[in-house]
């Protein structure tokens, strides 16, 4: 069985500060895992992926997110957040199912 | 062409009515899936096909009847819906549905039951 937590339901920034949201997963098997962005009346759109190989995994947009697999972690980090980057952001992870199990979503809101 | 194409954007329907979905991907992908979304929650996967045959139907109630005409269609049907089954429905694909694939979304169709 598979899962992902994410700890925080909403994550309220200035812009042009940093931002992580955070994702812990299990699984009794290797996975492989994403992140997904949602923008407002949109469809989910794959943000970055971590495959195997190295830790730290660059995204589009400026996201990167390390995997800790000694933490379960999967964090997701923008350096300088923009107004554009407010949006609901979706953790997932594959393991012995090929269905992807997401997490509960974090809405990301950047202030001016 | 990278997108998944899914009409109406918009539905508003009675219970008796019947209604079809519709989603269209010209990527050559063999796997597409239906999901639905509620308001501020992750999206939940309903059917999967794979080389246009049901993989997977997560327990779906059978007011929901999905079709997949070709590698490229794929509809759901809905019919006495109930007004708890208002929200976003999300077509997806990936290739061919292996594990490290991602998933192309549509922009999804936002459903009203009155």
């Amino acid at each position: 069985a598979q899962s992902v937590t994410q700890l925080d339901s909403q994550v309220p920034v200035f812009e042009e500060a940093p931002v992580e949201l955070r994702c812990n997963y299990s699984s009794s098997v290797s996975v492989y895992l994403f992140w997904y962005v949602q923008y407002p009346n949109q469809g989910l759109q794959l943000l970055l992926k971590y495959l195997s190989g190295s830790t730290l995994v660059k995204g589009i947009n400026g996201f990167e997110a390390e995997f800790n697999k000694s933490q379960t972690s999967f964090h997701l980090r923008k350096p300088s957040v923009h107004i554009s980057d407010t949006a609901e952001y979706f953790c997932a992870v594959k393991g012995g199912s090929y269905i992807p199990t997401f997490g509960r979503g974090t809405s990301l809101i950047v202030h001016p | 062409d990278t997108e998944v194409t899914q009409t109406p954007k918009h539905l508003v329907m009675g219970m008796t009515n019947k209604k079809s979905l519709k989603c269209e991907q010209h990527m050559g992908h063999r796997a597409m899936y239906w999901y639905k979304q509620k308001a501020k929650k992750p999206p939940e996967l309903m059917f999967v096909y794979s080389y246009e045959k049901l993989s997977i139907n997560e327990s779906v109630p059978s007011r929901f009847s999905p079709e997949c005409p070709n590698s490229s269609l794929l509809n759901l049907h809905l019919h006495a819906l109930q007004p708890e089954d208002s929200a976003l429905y999300l077509c997806a694909s990936s290739q061919t549905g292996a594990l490290p694939e991602k998933l192309f979304f549509g922009s999804g169709t936002q459903l009203s039951v009155l």
